[in-house]
């Protein structure tokens, strides 16, 4: 089984702009977990994506978005972005919502200049 | 705040010893527990999770024990090898209603020396 996959893998962009991320999860799981890691924060949650439906969000700005297609891919959006918006951008995914294991992805690592 | 913390955030070991990593949680209610590897340039990979209604699981090499009393897990490598450098993260799910959102510790970076 394909484990979980994210694109691009790396990104640079310079303050302002927005950025769209890519996660395609497991076959057959359908919730898609977006956290945000960086050096001085750690592992932060950032949003949960059941059936298409956002279900939990973290303590972000509104600028941070994101949506969830019927198969289950699901994407992320930063807009306006900010020097410290520059982090590691991992998915994760599991079959359904709630207490069980969750695989993550490689990550994209954005660089905001 | 929310917090899964961690009691040392570096461990250097010896090859063939066992590894101990600690993690202190904040909340009673939390009722699933997991522990990550992440190695450089990687994404996190689970190594082993345990239940609230359980106090020890084991794995390959690995144990995870849990201590809801004063809120503490712990995970044990046997026979530390090389290849379990890395950084090793600890998380808690706070129950259904939480959904799939972990609250991850800061991490402890293992040193393995050959």
């Amino acid at each position: 089984k394909a484990g979980v996959t994210q694109t691009p893998r790396y990104l640079i962009k310079t303050r302002g702009q927005q950025v769209t991320l890519s996660c395609s999860p497991i076959s057959g799981h359908r919730s898609v977990s977006w956290y945000q890691q960086t050096p001085g924060q750690g592992l932060q949650f950032l949003f949960e994506y059941f059936s298409e439906t956002q279900r939990n969000k973290g303590n972000f700005p509104g600028r941070f978005s994101g949506r969830q297609f019927s198969n289950s891919r699901s994407e992320m959006n930063v807009s306006t972005l900010e020097l410290g918006d520059s982090a590691l951008y991992l998915c994760a995914t599991q079959q359904v919502a709630g207490a069980e294991t969750q695989y993550f992805g490689p990550g994209t690592r954005l660089l905001v200049l | 705040g929310e917090s899964v913390g961690l009691h040392l955030p570096t461990l250097s070991v010896q090859e063939g010893d066992n590894s101990i990593i600690n993690c202190a949680y904040s909340n009673s209610a939390s009722d699933y527990f997991i522990w990550y590897k992440q190695e450089s340039g990687k994404g996190p990979q689970f190594i082993i999770d345990i239940r609230s209604n359980m106090d020890k699981r084991q794995g390959q090499r690995v144990t995870v024990l849990l201590n809801k009393t004063v809120k503490h897990l712990s995970l044990q490598i046997a026979a530390t090898q090389p290849g379990d450098s890395a950084v090793y993260f600890c998380a808690e799910n706070r129950g259904y209603n939480q959904g799939g959102k972990l609250i991850f510790g800061q991490g402890t970076e293992l040193s393995v020396k050959p």
